[in-house]
């Protein structure tokens, strides 16, 4: 069974400050990996998508994709107080279909 | 564009019931999967639809069923409700190219088990 683990936190970062999360995933043929943020109540909202080696940037956010390690990471810059929330890593499942294997997600806080 | 949603948001049931959960995607949108989250486990996949066939299923047993019309709406049904099917659940839509397309989500509805 394919498994995205992460680190539940909580990870605290003063606020400017570079957030950093991590993840890991068992299936070495995963091929697309997503961030979602969640604020509490509220339901899973996509950040970034990332489907090949290396970093892709969108913002303050930087996703960085290392399939030889089995390693996606998510870089926040010059955090928020805003940014607080549990950061979700998603896998795709495979097999032609789009459902996803998510970890239990890191929650971050930024303080102010 | 609006966006994924779901009816309704809220339901309290007792055991042995049973519950329909409604999703409508994204116009456009032929793909539909359902989670269910809870404080334990986390976000866990339970199928998706694509073209009222199901594509995929998870780890979940045969009370979980759902199925998808032609307009891909979706529906999920889980009989003999169980105290342990409380959660949120959440249904997203994809474009269902296959192999990753990006999920959508909607706001979830969340049941009550009592």
């Amino acid at each position: 069974q394919k498994e995205v683990e992460q680190n539940s936190g909580p990870l605290s970062v003063p606020e400017g400050a570079i957030a950093s999360l991590n993840c890991t995933y068992s299936d070495r043929g995963s091929q697309s990996f997503f961030w979602y943020r969640q604020y509490s109540g509220k339901s899973p909202e996509l950040i970034m998508s990332i489907y090949s080696n290396g970093d892709k940037e969108d913002g303050r956010f930087t996703a960085q994709l290392n399939k030889a390690s089995q390693y996606v990471s998510l870089l926040i810059r010059d955090s928020q107080p805003s940014d607080s929330a549990t950061y979700l890593c998603a896998v795709n499942i495979g097999g032609g279909a789009d459902g996803l294997t998510f970890g239990k997600g890191t929650h971050l806080i930024i303080q102010p | 564009k609006a966006g994924v949603t779901q009816t309704p948001r809220y339901l309290i049931k007792t055991r042995g019931q049973q519950v329909t959960l409604s999703c409508s995607p994204i116009s456009g949108h032929r793909s539909v999967s359902w989670y269910q989250q809870t404080p334990g486990q986390g976000l866990q996949f339970l199928f998706e639809y694509f073209s009222e066939t199901q594509r995929n299923k998870g780890n979940f047993p045969g009370r979980f069923s759902g199925r998808q019309f032609s307009n891909s709406r979706s529906e999920m049904n889980v009989s003999t409700l169980e105290l342990g099917d409380s959660a949120l659940y959440l249904c997203a839509s994809s474009q269902g190219t296959g192999g990753g397309d990006t999920q959508y989500f909607g706001p979830g509805t969340r049941l009550t088990v009592l």
